[in-house]
């Protein structure tokens, strides 16, 4: 089964416009990590906010602002006033421990924003 | 500030041929996760070292294999390759004194399998 689930393959919005990525989660652990990530076309993976199981506070960063809800086990993300510079493909990832106590991420399969001018 | 670099960035290599990527941690982590991303798809995790021992292993093929050294990087050995192998490999770093989810990944390796 799918540990993050990210419904929206594709998104495509006009400059300005407001959007929002979802992301679900499941996960039987009480400690975990969950995490956002950009991969414009040039590839590299660009670290956006990493957040834990204990932290529910919503948090907000010039046009970015993120949802953590665990009681619907979600971990939205929000872009306000979007430019085409957002386009990329969007990455929400879950981090459990795994047996030898490190937190390996495991990836939603990426939500591609397509930005139009 | 210092980021995690792996090297070549680019390769191209023929079936059955063999492929050696390289990835050197930021200064002063200790930790490198190796991840595998096919076109289209979610980086899956391969392997991780810490302290130059394996610490984590995840869908690696037996065709693969990776240790880290000395001077804490790492190479990922490919051998047999298949067109499936192409892919974008990243590598991943973590601090010495860091926690355990953070990871502070680098630009990807873009291995072309012709």
């Amino acid at each position: 089964a799918q540990k993050v689930t990210q419904a929206q393959t594709e998104i495509s919005v006009v400059e300005k416009e407001d959007v929002t990525l979802d992301c679900v989660y499941e996960t039987r652990d009480t400690t975990y990590y969950l995490f956002w990530y950009k991969q414009p076309p040039s590839g590299e993976l660009v670290f956006l906010i990493r957040r834990n199981s204990f932290d529910e506070q919503n948090e907000i960063s010039g046009r970015y602002s993120w949802n953590f809800q665990k009681s619907t086990s979600s971990f939205n993300f929000t872009i306000t006033a979007s430019q085409v510079v957002d386009s990329a493909v969007y990455f929400c990832a879950l981090s459990e421990a795994t047996s030898g106590g490190s937190y390996i991420p495991t990836f939603g399969r990426g939500t591609s924003l397509i930005v139009h001018p | 500030a210092a980021g995690v670099i792996q090297s070549p960035r680019h390769l191209i290599k023929e079936k059955r041929e063999t492929a050696t990527l390289k990835c050197y941690p930021i200064p002063r982590h200790d930790t490198v996760y190796w991840y595998q991303q096919g076109p289209g798809q979610d980086p899956q995790f391969l392997i991780s070292f810490y302290e130059k021992m394996q610490s984590d292993k995840g869908s690696i093929p037996d065709r693969f294999s990776a240790q880290q050294f000395s001077d804490y990087h790492s190479e990922l050995n490919m051998s047999s390759l298949e067109l499936g192998d192409s892919a974008l490999y990243f590598c991943a770093s973590r601090p010495r004194q860091g926690a355990q989810n953070e990871q502070f990944f680098g630009p990807g390796t873009r291995l072309t399998v012709l």
